[in-house]
């Protein structure tokens, strides 16, 4: 079945410091790959988004590239900022009229001022 | 624009008792998912409507059921509550068009602790 394998956490960090998250994944034909962030007591929200082979997907400063060659989606950013401390989760959904996500184990940034 | 609601949005229960959760998603949204976190399993999909048909379900026991009401709102419910079943239950919903999948749009989640 669809799995998604994301870096384990807990990650710390300096602010401005770079930051990368991996992310690959497993799944049959051609899934929708997803980020979304996770505040404390909070629901998720979008983060970004890439549906096909190459697309790249980019938020708030986030960036990431939906690669098929290595089934990853790696999360990265530039310079992070201590708003940015969150669970972040890797997701895939399987298209064709299959709402279903599967997430990664998701990750904590922590970034410390 | 309301963004989908979840009530309530904390509940205590006693093992062997039943609980409803309820859901209203973003109007004009008809697909309905939701999700089960804990710690140890992280987000765990439990079962999906659309057009109150469900349409896909997780690997979860019959004692968690749903349905989807004709204006698309939604409740899950879990019967003879077990410890294990402390979680946050979160709800998404989302606008499929054509096959193509859309943003999920989550609510804040309940959060059940079974006592």
């Amino acid at each position: 079945g669809d799995s998604v394998t994301q870096m384990e956490g807990p990650v710390t960090l300096s602010e401005e410091a770079f930051l990368t998250i991996n992310c690959t994944y497993t799944a049959t034909g051609y899934p929708s790959l997803f980020w979304y962030v996770q505040y404390p007591g909070e629901g998720l929200q979008l983060l970004l988004k890439a549906t096909k082979a190459d697309d790249k997907g980019s938020n708030k400063g986030f960036e990431a590239t939906y690669r098929k060659e290595t089934t990853s989606f790696h999360l990265e950013k530039g310079s992070v900022q201590v708003s940015d401390s969150a669970v972040y989760f890797c997701a895939l959904s399987a298209n064709f009229g299959n709402e279903k996500l599967t997430f990664g184990t998701g990750t904590r940034l922590t970034i410390i001022p | 624009k309301a963004g989908v609601t979840q009530t309530p949005r904390y509940l205590i229960k006693t093992r062997g008792q039943q609980v409803t959760l309820s859901c209203s998603p973003i109007s004009g949204h008809r697909s309905v998912s939701w999700y089960q976190q804990t710690p140890g399993q992280g987000l765990q999909f439990l079962f999906e409507y659309f057009s109150e048909t469900q349409r896909n379900k997780g690997n979860f026991p019959g004692r968690f059921s749903g349905r989807q009401f004709s204006n698309s709102r939604s409740e899950m419910n879990v019967s003879t509550l077990e410890l294990g079943d402390s979680a946050l239950y979160l709800c998404a919903s989302s606008l499929p068009e054509g096959g193509a999948n859309t943003e999920a749009f989550f609510g804040q989640g309940t959060r059940l602790t079974v006592v």
